[in-house]
């Protein structure tokens, strides 16, 4: 079964680092999802994206993060300078034409 | 505001009992509701999924009820197993070109032998 791959699974940074967090959603999907997840807490929207471009994104995804598809299979979140509290899991998921949505299995990033 | 809440953070049930996780959802113009498990360290997997048009769904030991009147869905786990402990999610997708999911709480459901 197809599956979103997400690298790495574990991030450590230091804060005011860069990050960015790879993706290789389904090849035929179209619709491209960052969501993240504070430890203990539900799964929150980030932003959404679809034709090369962002389709709507949430309060949390300020001027820090930003999204890229570069070369038509990967899907990129970065945060520019990280904070204490971007420490969570990072899922993306992605979705074609129907109601699927497919999740990887989640980056977990830690800023000290 | 957008919410979609659960009415039990936690769910013990005896193995082979029937479990029943209710979700409550706010937006009236969601046209579509998924439930996931979640264990631990790793990512949502799709249980079973249910469209606006519909009130109830199975699937293999699994049932989805919708009820758009008061915006309650619910999940039905029969013959409630191990393996099926974690932690639940309702979702519901806003109708809109993007399609976000919106999360709920999730409940945590343990399953005693």
């Amino acid at each position: 079964e197809p599956e979103v791959t997400q690298t790495p699974s574990h991030q450590v940074t230091q804060m005011g680092q860069e990050v960015i967090l790879r993706c290789v959603p389904i090849s035929n999907h179209l619709y491209f999802y960052w969501y993240r997840q504070i430890l203990g807490q539900k799964v929150e929207f980030l932003v959404s994206f679809y034709n090369n471009e962002i389709s709507e994104k949430s309060e949390i995804f300020d001027d820090q993060f930003s999204v890229e598809r570069p070369d038509g299979s990967n899907f990129t979140l970065k945060i520019r300078s990280t904070k204490l509290e971007d420490s969570a899991m990072y899922f993306c998921a992605s979705r074609g034409t129907g109601d699927g949505y497919t999740f990887g299995s989640g980056t977990r990033l830690t800023v000290v | 505001g957008e919410s979609v809440g659960l009415h039990l953070p936690t769910l013990s049930v005896q193995e082979g009992d029937n479990s029943i996780i209710n979700c409550a959802y706010s937006n009236s113009a969601s046209d579509y509701f998924i439930w996931y498990k979640q264990e631990s360290g790793k990512g949502p997997q799709f249980i079973i999924d249910i469209r606006s048009n519909m009130d109830k769904r199975q699937g293999q030991r699994v049932t989805v009820l919708l009820n758009k009147t008061v915006k309650h869905l619910s999940l039905q786990i029969a013959a409630t197993q191990p393996g099926d402990s974690a932690v639940y999610f309702c979702a519901e997708r806003y109708y809109n070109q993007g399609g976000k999911l919106i999360f709920g709480q999730g409940t945590e459901l343990s399953v005693k032998p």
